[in-house]
């Protein structure tokens, strides 16, 4: 069965301007989750996505949005980017939950100018 | 406020010896708990997880413990090889978060030949 993939895993963008990022689940995974890490913050969750409804929502400012298409894929989008959204972005999926593991993509580098 | 808290930074042991890692939290509405391994520049990779109907769940080489009255969770293994070396993370969730995990900072385990 393939993992979770996850486009593109490196971004360079310039403070201002917006980013998607993708997500494409293991084959038969209906929910989605997304998570920040930074040096400083560690592992954070941003929200999760399941059978394209915001299941649930972390604690970061409304620039941070995603969304499920009805194949599970999910992508989330970054507007305004600022210096401090630099961070690995990681993407997470599970059969539907909760007490399921979850299994994590390899993540998307951005790095914000 | 963190509610969990992975509170050794880094760990070494030697080859065939065990590795203990500790993991404690505050929510006392946590009920499943993960235990996840990270490679640099790599997703992280689910190990074991424990709800908190248990005490003890094992699979080969890795034991986590759980202690509940004292909210703290722990991972075993052993014995311990080169390949464990790594970054490993706790996560915490409970049944009305959906599949929202809150992550320790994570601690460094290096195995020496």
């Amino acid at each position: 069965k393939a993992g979770v993939t996850q486009t593109p895993r490196y971004l360079i963008k310039t403070r201002g301007q917006q980013v998607t990022l993708s997500c494409s689940p293991i084959s038969g995974h209906r929910s989605v989750s997304w998570y920040q890490q930074t040096p400083g913050q560690g592992l954070q969750f941003l929200f999760e996505y399941f059978s394209e409804t915001q299941r649930n929502k972390g604690n970061f400012p409304g620039r941070f949005s995603g969304r499920q298409f009805s194949n599970s894929r999910s992508e989330m989008n970054v507007s305004t980017l600022e210096l401090g959204d630099s961070a690995l972005y990681l993407c997470a999926s599970s059969p539907g939950g909760p007490f399921y593991e979850q299994y994590f993509g390899p993540g998307t580098r951005l790095t914000v100018t | 406020d963190q509610q969990v808290k992975q509170n050794s930074p880094s760990l070494s042991v030697q080859e065939g010896r065990i590795s203990i890692l500790n993991c404690d939290y505050t929510n006392s509405m946590f009920d499943y708990f993960l235990w996840y391994k990270k490679y640099p520049a790599e997703g992280p990779t689910f190990l074991i997880s424990i709800s908190s109907i248990k005490d003890k769940n094992e699979d080969g080489r890795f034991t986590v413990f759980l202690n509940k009255s004292a909210k703290h969770l722990s991972l075993h293994i052993v014995p311990s090889q080169p390949g464990d070396s790594a970054v490993y993370f706790c996560a915490a969730s409970y049944v009305n978060a959906g599949n929202m995990l809150t992550f320790g900072g994570g601690t460094r385990l290096m195995v020496k030949p």
